[in-house]
């Protein structure tokens, strides 16, 4: 499986964009990109997905690069309730290989 | 309405006690994962099955066994567990059938606490 690069952590004011990025340079064709964020203390939840095309669903947008090696996701207005730990990871659409496997993740503080 | 449940929320077990965690989805998934999950850290898959396939992590010791008796429930047995065994161990489902690989839904998690 392709290996995810993300920052430890970032800050974003409350209110604004917050614009988390991800490398995935070596990212084969039959992975997709998926984001998970985990508040503290509960289990991880699903953001988005896409494979090549850029995708935006209530939560967020993903940006995928035309040569997929490198990923951004955007929360529009950033909430104090945003701050998480994200995590960018590709996976497979192999019947036989439906793992998920977690990086490090970035720690968004969304501060007032 | 909680579509993956763990029981319970936090459970203490003796130092070398053998203990159970377990797991219930209300999506008929197909796939079941478990994950273990230390103090500061991303979840670590421990194992997973797809259907009745089990399929162990290569690093995943041999103290961690799982049981999946049908498609609702998902069993973590720790033969004996030891304090590096103290975590958050965390349940997922996904339907896992192609194409696409659509999104897993998480439970709340177990945390293990071993005296």
């Amino acid at each position: 499986d392709a290996k995810t690069t993300q920052p430890p952590s970032m800050d974003c004011a409350e209110g604004r964009a917050a614009n988390l990025p991800c490398n995935h340079s070596t990212i084969s064709g039959n992975e997709y990109v998926y984001w998970y964020r985990q508040i503290h203390s509960q289990g991880p939840q699903y953001i988005i997905h896409g494979l090549k095309n850029n995708e935006t669903n209530e939560m967020a947008s993903l940006i995928i690069t035309e040569d997929r090696k490198s990923s951004t996701l955007i929360l529009p207005h950033a909430t104090l309730r945003d701050t998480a730990v994200y995590y960018c990871i590709v996976r497979p659409r192999s019947y036989n290989t439906d793992k998920l496997i977690f990086g490090t993740g970035t720690r968004l503080q969304v501060f007032p | 309405d909680a579509m993956v449940i763990q029981n319970p929320r936090y459970q203490v077990t003796q130092f070398g006690k053998p203990v159970t965690l377990s797991c219930s989805q209300t999506l008929n998934h197909n796939v079941m994962y478990w994950y273990q999950q230390k103090s500061s850290q991303a979840p670590k898959l421990l194992f997973h099955y797809y259907d009745k396939d089990f399929n162990n992590e290569a690093d995943t010791p041999d103290n961690f066994q799982s049981r999946r008796p049908n498609t609702s429930f998902c069993f973590l047995d720790i033969r004996s567990p030891g304090l590096g065994d103290a975590a958050m161990y965390l349940c997922a489902t996904s339907r896992g059938t192609s194409p696409g690989v659509p999104e897993a839904f998480f439970g709340q998690g177990t945390r293990l606490t071993v005296v």
